[in-house]
């Protein structure tokens, strides 16, 4: 069965201080890896799609990898605006269904 | 932008009452979804629409729930007779899935269901 797990649970950072959230997953054929970001209340805002290992892609302060069993979404000299849960997601047999990880609660002191 | 359009923002109904959704997905998108957020939870996926059927969904999709596109524009989730535990955000969203190139779904802002 597909899983996605992401670690931490919460993260708490000053104002430029650089850090990295981690999404795992299982998933037999990876169609592929999707970051997103959630606030409250709101519906989740996509950031980005990875589809294999090695694959980097960045936005602004973000910068999200992959590996066979991983996706790292780097973060760097955060801003207060970059407070919100970050979603990692996968679609594995098909396109159809894409399963979310539980998210990280990232808040950004400054 | 484009953007995927729920309505209404938040819906109140009591508990054994039938509830109509509504989304309008991105115009040139093809595979049209619901998924739900329990409060503090996770989202999880709930059922796939395209070519105007179910392609795929999930053990929560029970007899309960129903998906419908009855015109070009909207697409629509049904709960036939609610419970409190269907108290959840509900999320739409459209993709328009191109293999390595942007397979991504948009959501909407999503409806608050409260069963009281």
């Amino acid at each position: 069965e597909d899983q996605v797990t992401q670690s931490p649970e919460a993260l708490r950072l000053q104002e430029g201080e650089s850090s990295s959230l981690n999404c795992s997953y299982t998933v037999s054929g990876l169609r592929g890896l999707f970051w997103y970001r959630q606030d409250p209340g709101k519906g989740p805002e996509f950031l980005f799609t990875l589809y294999s290992a090695g694959e980097e892609k960045e936005k602004e302060r973000l910068k999200a990898t992959l590996t066979k069993k991983e996706s790292f979404l780097h973060i760097t000299a955060p801003k207060p605006e970059d407070s919100a849960t970050y979603l990692c997601a996968v679609s594995g047999t098909s396109y159809d269904k894409v399963i979310f990880g539980p998210g990280t609660s990232l808040s950004v002191i400054p | 932008e484009p953007e995927v359009t729920q309505t209404p923002s938040h819906q109140v109904t009591q508990m054994g009452q039938e509830v109509i959704l509504r989304c309008v997905p991105i115009s040139n998108h093809l595979y049209f979804y619901w998924y739900r957020q329990i409060l503090g939870q996770k989202v999880e996926f709930l059922v796939s629409f395209y070519n105007n059927e179910i392609s795929e969904k999930s053990e929560i999709f029970d007899d309960q729930f129903s998906v419908e596109r009855p015109d070009g524009s909207n697409f629509t989730l049904k709960i036939r007779s609610t419970k409190l535990e269907d108290s959840a955000m509900y999320f739409c969203a459209s993709s328009d899935p191109i293999p390595l190139e942007g397979t991504e779904a948009f959501f909407g802002q999503g409806t608050r269901l409260t069963v009281v």
